[in-house]
């Protein structure tokens, strides 16, 4: 059993379009971050939401994180070919601490 | 650029064979981690590490081992490869306080055939 669920598990959509990743839980998160790999590389950090609530921007893309600490969004505006990768949502858990719970990914192609 | 490398990128091995997998990071890192990751499926934690001669197993069974006799260098050894052994294995490191983001390396692609 996935600890944090991601969907859609894979999304194809044409240059300028918008998308939204949803990354959900039953279990309550200290904070939760946001990773895009690439194709032969290790994923990279996008951001750290920490806050119920919380909202931060990185451009084009926009991570929030609910209310209750368990669910968190990733919308892109205007997707480009460049946003092509694997999302990975992590949570980390105030009882493990240092460790992270993965979810299973969204493959994103934005196709020009 | 990076800074946590991991060696070989690719390996291609026969069953039975004694395999090390390479990592190394630059950054001071007082926490190190290996990861599973198979196509479709959640990052799987295999081992991690809170800093020197601290090694510990995590949430997915495993039958390789690990070491930290060095802060940078966190090297997974598997004593007799099986075809169930094939998957993408990434190391990473984080600080030491609760939520640090990690950084990975590029991966080692492991196939045992």
């Amino acid at each position: 059993t996935q600890l944090l669920e991601q969907s859609p598990q894979f999304l194809s959509i044409q240059e300028g379009e918008n998308l939204t990743v949803y990354c959900n839980s039953s279990s309550v998160f200290s904070s939760l971050q946001w990773y895009r790999q690439e194709p032969g590389e290790g994923p990279v950090l996008l951001v750290t939401v920490v806050t119920g609530g919380e909202v931060k921007k990185l451009k084009r893309l926009t991570f929030q994180f609910g209310d209750a600490r368990k669910d968190s969004s990733l919308h892109i505006t205007a997707a480009q070919p460049g946003d092509t990768g694997l999302y990975l949502c992590a949570g980390a858990r105030s009882d493990s601490w240092g460790k992270l719970q993965f979810g299973a990914g969204t493959q994103v192609v934005v196709t020009p | 650029e990076a800074d946590i490398y991991q060696t070989p990128r690719y390996l291609v091995i026969g069953t039975g064979k004694k395999i090390t997998l390479e990592c190394s990071q630059t950054m001071g890192h007082d926490k190190m981690y290996w990861y599973q990751q198979d196509p479709g499926m959640e990052l799987h934690l295999i081992h991690y590490s809170y800093g020197v001669n601290s090694t510990e197993k995590g949430d997915l069974s495993s039958e390789s081992t690990v070491s930290r006799i060095r802060t940078e260098h966190f090297p997974l050894t598997l004593e007799s490869a099986r075809p169930s052994h094939t998957s993408q294995y990434l190391c990473a490191s984080s600080g030491y306080r609760k939520g640090s983001p990690l950084h990975f390396g590029n991966g080692t692609r492991l196939t045992v055939t």
